[in-house]
C-alpha cells in the first residue's frame, strides 16, 4: 500500500480567511512534504519533515504554517493568503528522511484558489 | 548544482504510436538516482521508476522502457504502442546522494495521445 491520502481535495478561501490542509500516510514513512504547484510547472518543494521535525524551510512566506502532529499526519495551516497563492498543493512521503535512494509518494493533492 | 532538462514541452501522438520522453541530467556526484514520475489530469503524481547511477541496464515494464545512458546523461522513457490513457505529464527527477537528499525535477513533458 503506497496511498498518501489528502484533504479537502478543493478549496476555495478569501484573502481574510484562515483554512488548514490535511495528509495523512499509513506507510510507516517518516519524512514527509509539502509541495506546491502551479499549472504547467513542475512541484516546488515547501517544506519537508523528517522524524516529526521540521527539517527543511524553502523560505516560504509565513502565511503557510505547517505542522506535524504525529508520524502519519502532516498539516497545513493557511492565514492571509494572496491570490497569487492558488495553485494545487501536494503531500508526499519517503520512508527514510533525507535518503537519495527513498521514492516519494505523492497524494491526489489540493486544488487552492484564493478570491 | 544539479539539473533536470526535458527540452520536450508537449507531445501528441495518435494511439498506437511508440514515444520517448527525452530526460537529460546535471550532476557533479557519481551516486545519484533517477526517476520518473507521472501526473494525469486528475494531479497525483505516480512514481514510473527509480535508477540508480551504477546501474545502466535498460528496463521494460509491459508498455514502458527507459534507457540510461550516464554517457550522455541521459535517462529517457519510451512508451510503445500509446494509449489514451497515456495522456498525462511526465516528469523526470534527480537526486544527489550528498548532504539532505530532495528532489529535484524537469519542467515535465505533456503527453497528448488522441483515439
Amino acid at each position: 500500500d503506497t496511498e498518501v491520502t489528502q484533504t479537502p481535495k478543493h478549496l476555495v478561501m478569501g484573502m481574510t480567511n484562515k483554512k488548514s490542509l490535511k495528509c495523512e500516510q499509513h506507510m510507516g514513512h517518516r519524512a514527509m512534504y509539502w509541495y506546491k504547484q502551479k499549472a504547467k510547472k513542475p512541484p516546488e518543494l515547501m517544506f519537508v519533515y523528517s522524524y516529526e521535525k521540521l527539517s527543511i524551510n524553502e523560505s516560504v512566506p509565513s502565511r503557510f504554517s505547517p505542522e506535524c502532529p504525529n508520524s502519519s499526519l502532516l498539516n497545513l495551516h493557511l492565514h492571509a493568503l494572496q491570490p497569487e497563492d492558488s495553485a494545487l498543493y501536494l503531500c508526499a512521503s519517503s520512508q527514510v528522511p533525507g535518503l537519495a535512494t527513498d521514492t516519494q509518494y505523492f497524494g491526489p493533492g489540493t486544488r487552492l484558489t484564493v478570491l | 548544482a544539479q539539473k533536470v532538462t526535458q527540452a520536450q514541452t508537449e507531445i501528441s501522438v495518435v494511439e498506437k504510436e511508440d514515444v520517448t520522453l527525452d530526460c537529460v541530467y546535471e550532476t557533479r556526484d557519481t551516486t545519484y538516482y533517477l526517476f520518473w514520475y507521472k501526473q494525469p489530469p486528475s494531479g497525483e503524481l505516480v512514481f514510473l521508476i527509480r535508477r540508480n547511477s551504477f546501474d545502466e541496464q535498460n528496463e521494460i515494464s509491459g508498455r514502458y522502457s527507459w534507457n540510461f545512458q550516464k554517457s550522455t546523461s541521459s535517462f529517457n522513457f519510451t512508451i510503445t504502442a500509446s494509449q489514451v490513457v497515456d495522456s498525462a505529464v511526465y516528469f523526470c527527477a534527480l537526486s544527489e546522494d550528498s548532504g539532505y537528499s530532495t528532489l529535484t525535477f524537469g519542467k515535465g513533458t505533456m503527453l497528448l495521445v488522441s483515439p
